[in-house]
């Protein structure tokens, strides 16, 4: 069975950091791009980052660039975001999710997803 | 960076069809996938490159496309049909966007 678990969600402080981790199992994962997008409470989904296959390439939501970072290990079937400098506005669920594509574009949608992991950022 | 814009609410009585629009400049040009989401739960894809159905959707779930517009039609909506929607596209920059959602509210 196809499935993602999401991990490394908490409280943390304004300009703290956060590593989050997303386990991938039941598909060949290098054939597949990863993404993470968050929900922060009572509102929509927000896309935060997207991953090649390879790792070669990544993309970030603007609200996170120069903030978050992304990458995976194909041979532990995992993916992470390294987030730093949060702020209060990043407190939101964070799902990561399968792009059934190898490559980050047009056809790019989210077809697996995990259950999400929850991120306060607060004093 | 673009924006899609969806109503914030469509409300519909049991039996009757359902539509959810989704608007933006880059539609004409990039594809566009819908997501269902009940409360609590994460989102499943019910509609995929405009028009097509992922296995174990019902059919009664279908997608279109018209210019900048692209429309999620729910036929014969039950109970089990309420829930939000999201349309969500990605360009070749490789920048994803979700609409702001649609609560469909079953009367």
């Amino acid at each position: 069975e196809e499935q993602l678990l999401e991990s490394g969600g908490a409280l943390v402080q304004p300009g703290g950091s956060l590593r989050l981790s997303c386990a991938a199992s039941g598909f060949t994962f290098s054939d597949s791009a990863m993404t993470w997008v968050r929900q922060a409470p009572g509102k929509g989904l927000e896309w935060v980052s997207s991953i090649s296959g390879s790792g070669g390439k990544s993309y970030f939501a603007d609200s996170v660039k120069g903030r978050f970072i992304i990458s995976r290990d194909n041979s532990k079937n995992t993916m992470w975001l390294q987030m730093n400098s949060l702020k209060v506005e990043d407190t939101a669920v964070y799902y990561c999710a399968e792009v059934p594509t190898p490559i980050v574009g047009t056809s790019t949608y989210f077809q697996l997803w995990g259950q999400g992991t929850l991120v306060t950022v607060s004093s | 960076s673009y924006g899609l814009t969806q109503p914030p609410s469509v409300s519909v009585s049991p039996g009757q069809t359902a539509r959810i629009t989704c608007s933006g400049d880059v539609l004409p040009k990039q594809y566009a996938y819908w997501y269902q989401q009940k409360p609590g739960q994460a989102p499943v894809l019910v509609i995929y490159k405009d028009t097509e159905r992922p296995s174990g959707i019902p059919e009664r779930l279908s997608g279109s496309s018209s210019g900048s517009t692209v429309t999620l039609t729910i036929g014969a909506v039950k109970a089990e049909d309420e829930a939000d929607y999201y349309c969500q596209s990605t360009d070749n920059s490789g920048t994803s966007v979700f609409g702001g959602g649609t609560k469909l509210t079953v009367l």
